[in-house]
């Protein structure tokens, strides 16, 4: 079975540009979350997205957004960038049933603001 | 606000030794706590977990020890290896909006196992 995949996998961008990431989750998980990745804070919770709706949401402000496709595909989008948004940007899908037992990670998205 | 802290921030074992990494956490309704082990250039990878009623649990040369009335959980890399170098993070989960759970990332602990 295919493992989560993200594109692309890196991405240079300037300040006040916007940025759309892609996320499709193994075969058959509807569950689909997105995490910020830094040396200095760690994996930071962004969104997470069941059947189209987003489920839970973290800390970050509303130029992070985000949405899920009735294929379970993810794409999450944040607009008028900073260069406190250089990060790894990881997205996992959980299979059904699980909650949050187990997330697979796809390898994520370098993005680097200039 | 941090609620899951990790140390140390980075790890130097030598080969045959073992490695143990600390998590302490504040928040009595987590409920499940996973480890995962990260590969440079890869996302993270579920290594081991435990659940809160049991104090100890073993997965090869993983073991994780619970103590739950200290809030505190570690994970032991016994005989490390230079393939176990990586970088660790523990979590714990958490009931998010509704039914949903959510996962409490700590910042994660660089091992380097020399040869």
């Amino acid at each position: 079975k295919a493992g989560v995949t993200q594109t692309p996998r890196y991405l240079i961008k300037t300040r006040g540009q916007q940025v759309t990431l892609s996320c499709s989750p193994i075969s058959g998980h509807r569950s689909v979350s997105w995490y910020q990745q830094t040396p200095g804070q760690g994996l930071q919770f962004l969104f997470e997205y069941f059947s189209e709706t987003q489920r839970n949401k973290g800390n970050f402000p509303g130029r992070f957004s985000g949405r899920q496709f009735s294929n379970s595909r993810s794409e999450m989008n944040v607009s008028t960038l900073e260069l406190g948004d250089s990060a790894l940007y990881l997205c996992a899908s959980s299979p059904p049933g699980q909650g949050y037992n187990e997330q697979f990670f796809g390898p994520g998205t370098r993005l680097t603001v200039l | 606000q941090q609620q899951v802290k990790q140390s140390p921030q980075s790890l130097i074992v030598q080969k045959g030794g073992i490695s143990i990494i600390n998590c302490a956490y504040e928040n009595t309704a987590f409920d499940y706590f996973p480890w995962y082990q990260q590969f440079p250039g890869k996302g993270p990878a579920l290594l081991i977990a435990i659940r809160p009623d049991v104090s100890e649990k073993k997965e090869g040369r993983f073991t994780i020890s619970f103590n739950k009335s200290a809030k505190q959980f570690s994970l032991h890399i016994m005989d490390s290896q230079p393939g176990d170098s990586a970088t660790y993070f523990c979590a714990a989960r958490s009931m998010g909006g509704g039914s949903n759970y959510k996962l409490t990332f700590g910042k994660g602990t660089l091992l380097t196992v020399n040869p």
